[in-house]
């Protein structure tokens, strides 16, 4: 199952930031947090992950709590695209499988 | 940028037969995977392949799957005697190592 826990949808306005939260309150040392996101039934794309500090690339920022039970997903400047199912996964570093959940379904609104 | 590319985008077959989904994972990766969505369902993990050999598998992946890696290039994933149950998209994954693992576009296979 699953080891993290995300709300099931989302809106946010076009061009907004869009933040989407994490819970993995049980997450051990060695796991890292990884975000992807699914458009309508395409592959899984990669976003971003961390292990313990924040972390920005040309698509998202992730924001990782000190104790790093919870985590967030900022987009910073939405646009329709970006409607698509977003998961927080959590993943070890052996040669894991990626577990994944529901998601949420951020819905980028005009 | 490299990527995961498969092979076909879709499929449609019939029932009891056998159909052969195909995958290029990216070039210089070690671990490969296979995974599948049932349409409105959660992508779910099939199995993993490493140094030639199955390293985990799913309760899904049962004595009608196998997997290969045939050459240094092409990973596939096959179905010997296809069901209704199996139609759905197919994923194929691939890491180098401890880093990310990248998904390629999928498989629609539709078996009527």
């Amino acid at each position: 199952d699953a080891k993290t826990t995300q709300p099931t949808s989302m809106d946010c306005a076009e061009g907004r930031a869009a933040n989407l939260p994490c819970n993995h309150s049980t997450i051990s040392g060695n796991e890292y947090v990884y975000w992807y996101r699914q458009i309508h039934s395409q592959g899984p794309q990669y976003i971003i992950h961390g292990l313990k500090n924040n972390e920005t690339n040309e698509m998202a920022s992730l924001i990782i709590t000190e104790d790093r039970k919870s985590s967030t997903l900022i987009l910073p400047h939405a646009t329709l695209r970006d409607t698509a199912v977003y998961y927080c996964i959590v993943v070890g570093t052996s040669y894991d499988k990626v577990i994944f959940g529901p998601g949420t379904s951020l819905s980028v609104i005009p | 940028e490299p990527e995961v590319t498969q092979t076909p985008s879709h499929q449609v077959t019939q029932m009891g037969q056998e159909v052969i989904l195909r995958c290029v994972p990216i070039s210089n990766h070690l671990y490969f995977y296979w995974y599948r969505q049932i349409l409105g369902q959660k992508v779910e993990f099939l199995v993993s392949f490493y140094n030639n050999e199955i390293s985990e598998k799913s309760e899904i992946f049962d004595d009608q799957f196998s997997v290969e890696r045939p050459d240094g290039s092409n990973f596939t994933l096959k179905i010997r005697s296809t069901k209704l149950e199996d139609s759905a998209m197919y994923f194929c994954a691939s890491r180098l190592g401890v880093e990310t693992q990248y998904f390629g576009p999928g498989t629609r296979l539709l078996v009527l």
